[in-house]
């Protein structure tokens, strides 16, 4: 069965420290990858996808993901946190034998503390 | 550019009425989708369109969900004798084709009292 999983319910990080937000799938064959961001009352943005290429892809707002075949992870980076990147993040996977759905984490709750 | 829009933004509904809920897409975007989403949890797939043509409406819970894109365009998602368990966030999203990366609109919140 094809799944996406995020382990954390919610992150917690320091401002300025190094941020990461796990995510792991399951799909047979070549994944395509996406992460969304969502703050409160608002649609979801899209902040990076991999298809193919480079294993660590860069995004919005200064964040980057990397992609890991072996450990069929594709985790959420950022250097330094901001307060304002405290928000709900979904990891997303195009499944296999089908060319528009996405399977969808549960979320992430990401708090950053100033 | 313009982004998704969708309106209402809030639409409270009494249980058995009719409520329609609109999506503009991004001027271009072929695809469009309707995702419904329960409060913390990520978006559960609705339907999908390509132009005109619902090409999967598979997930539409029940009969009483319908949606519709006649030019293309705008969609709209009605939902018929509105139950309790239809509350929700119904997010509406669009994209320049379907394997391209999906960009949403801000939502409508349907509370069924």
């Amino acid at each position: 069965a094809q799944s996406v999983a995020q382990p954390e319910d919610q992150v917690n990080v320091a401002e300025g420290n190094p941020l990461t937000v796990k995510c792991t799938y399951s799909v047979s064959g070549n994944p395509y990858l996406f992460w969304y961001v969502q703050y409160p009352n608002r649609g979801l943005q899209f902040l990076l996808k991999y298809i193919t290429g480079d294993n660590l892809v860069k995004g919005s707002y200064g964040f980057e993901a990397e992609f890991n075949k072996s450990q069929t992870s594709f985790h959420l980076k950022k250097p330094s946190a901001l307060v304002s990147d405290s928000a709900l993040y979904f990891c997303a996977v195009r499944g296999v034998g089908s060319n528009y759905q996405l399977i969808w984490g549960a979320g992430t709750k990401l708090i950053i503390k100033p | 550019g313009a982004g998704v829009s969708q309106s209402p933004r809030y639409k409270v509904a009494k249980r058995g009425q009719d409520v329609a809920l609109r999506c503009d897409p991004i001027s271009g975007h072929v695809s469009l989708f309707w995702y419904q989403q329960a409060l913390g949890q990520g978006p559960e797939f609705l339907t999908y369109f390509q132009n005109e043509a619902q090409l999967d409406k598979s997930g539409l819970p029940s009969d009483r969900f319908f949606a519709e894109r006649p030019e293309g365009s705008v969609s709209t998602l009605k939902i018929q004798r509105t139950q309790q368990e239809d509350s929700a966030v119904y997010l509406c999203a669009s994209s320049l084709s379907r394997s391209y990366e999906q960009y949403f609109g801000p939502g409508t919140r349907l509370t069924v009292t």
